[in-house]
């Protein structure tokens, strides 16, 4: 049973224009939620993060808003750019006391000319 | 800072082989997470380490792996007897809390 979902495996966009990858989960007890950033042969790169207190969080060009009554979450690039084009994963800590993340599967973002 | 470092890169091995791959987490950072990623699965915690005591292993699919951590400098993920579906990317994460660092990963093929 997949605790945090990303239902779409792919997404693509044109440059400039704004990107929104989307995550939902089912376990409340998650107090954190990060987004990874991952090229091909590479590990995940750590891009953002939200607490669950908060609703939204701004880093430049990324912004994560959190809806927990909706259990769902989402990440905005604006504007998006040709280097943005790789796998995004939602990640979420908690859930009963463990301290690793529990990741969707990801979502293939391409960035178009 | 070198980052997380794993080794080897890539392992292509026959059915039935034993497997190791090794991990050195960043220096100071006190948990060590073992992954694995599948096209079916994800990416999927298979066992993590908290000054180098294992902590939680329900992610571990089977006897057949096991995974141990020496010291705060290195770390191990050994497969015996590899099948081949256990054909995936290992990787190796260190957190000095709740920020992840992931290494490059291992790509394992079993055939």
């Amino acid at each position: 049973d997949q605790q945090v979902k990303q239902n779409s495996p792919s997404l693509s966009v044109q440059e400039g224009r704004i990107s929104i990858l989307n995550c939902d989960y089912t376990n409340s007890m998650f107090d954190y939620f990060l987004w990874y950033k991952k090229y091909p042969a590479e590990g995940p790169t750590f891009l953002i993060s939200i607490s669950s207190i908060k609703d939204k969080n701004e880093d430049g060009r990324f912004t994560v808003f959190l809806n927990k009554s909706a259990k769902h979450l989402s990440l905005h690039i604006v504007p998006s750019q040709p280097g943005d084009s790789a796998v995004y994963f939602c990640a979420a800590r908690g859930g009963g006391g463990a301290d690793g993340l529990t990741f969707g599967k990801g979502t293939h973002l391409i960035i178009q000319p | 800072d070198a980052g997380v470092i794993q080794s080897p890169r890539h392992e292509v091995t026959e059915m039935g082989q034993e497997v190791t791959l090794r991990c050195k987490p960043i220096s100071g950072h006190n948990s060590l997470f073992w992954y694995r990623q599948t096209m079916m699965r994800g990416l999927e915690l298979l066992i993590y380490f908290n000054n180098n005591v294992p902590i939680d292993d329900s992610g571990m699919p089977e006897d057949r792996f096991s995974a141990k951590m020496p010291n705060a400098s290195f770390s191990t993920l050994k497969i015996q007897p590899s099948e081949p579906r256990d054909s995936a990317v290992y990787f190796c994460a260190s957190s000095p809390g709740t920020f992840y660092t992931f290494g490059s990963g291992t790509r394992l093929t079993v055939v």
